[in-house]
């Protein structure tokens, strides 16, 4: 089955730094990835849909500033939280759709978790 | 925004028997998914529902969709503890950019 691989699965860092997730599809072409959000027991709340050689798309509410998508190539794409704040301490979980398979069904990473001190 | 509402929230049940979860959304639809996470890792695709089909079966998963009420369930039968987890629906709509909307979840406990 098609793999979604996520970097780092665990990070911790100071308030003020940066952070940067990599999403990677490992055996498929994605011109589309997901990142999403996801607080403890609660739903994946989508962040932005990432596409690849052209700018993401936010949800509202998500600050652009704040949360740098980028999708250079057609298995790469990459979140970088800047001026990380404890409030963006959450469960970072990335997906990404199959550019050549019909079905419409979502690949998950495996999700990082990022905690800022 | 939320599409997909999930119930119950939560459910317990005992090994073998059969667990049922439903799912209602406000919109039209492409298609239906559940998806299931264990705690702390990623989402796995478990079963794909398209809006012309009524039911749906994969192994000991059995989806129906039911697209005037807007809702669908997944079954699962004769549970297994290894069953437990969170199983979530989602809703790709038919709107131009098309992506997938969760629901809350639903935990399920199956116990030995």
């Amino acid at each position: 089955g098609a793999v979604v691989s996520q970097h780092p699965s665990r990070v911790i860092c100071k308030s003020g730094t940066s952070v940067k997730i990599e999403c990677r599809s490992l055996d498929f072409q994605a011109t589309t990835m997901f990142w999403y959000r996801q607080f403890p027991k609660k739903s994946l709340m989508l962040m932005a849909t990432s596409n690849e050689g052209s700018k993401a798309t936010y949800e509202q509410g998500v600050e652009k500033d704040k949360f740098l998508i980028n999708h250079a190539s057609l298995t790469l794409s990459t979140l970088t939280v800047t001026s990380a704040h404890p409030e963006d301490s959450s469960f970072y979980i990335c997906s990404a759709r199959d550019a050549y398979r019909v079905g419409g069904e979502l690949f998950f990473g495996e999700g990082s978790r990022l905690t800022v001190l | 925004s939320q599409q997909g509402e999930e119930d119950p929230q939560a459910l317990s049940i005992q090994e073998g028997e059969n667990a049922t979860m439903n799912c209602s959304y406000k919109t039209s639809i492409n298609n239906l998914q559940w998806y299931r996470q264990n705690s702390g890792r990623g989402l796995v695709h478990l079963i794909l529902i398209r809006s012309n089909e009524r039911e749906k079966h994969s192994g000991r998963l059995r989806v129906t969709l039911d697209t005037s009420k807007k809702s669908s369930s997944l079954l699962i039968t004769a549970s297994r503890a290894a069953d437990t987890a969170s199983y979530f629906c989602a809703t790709d709509d038919t709107g131009a950019n098309s992506k997938l909307t969760f629901g809350k979840g639903i935990t399920l406990s199956v116990r030995p």
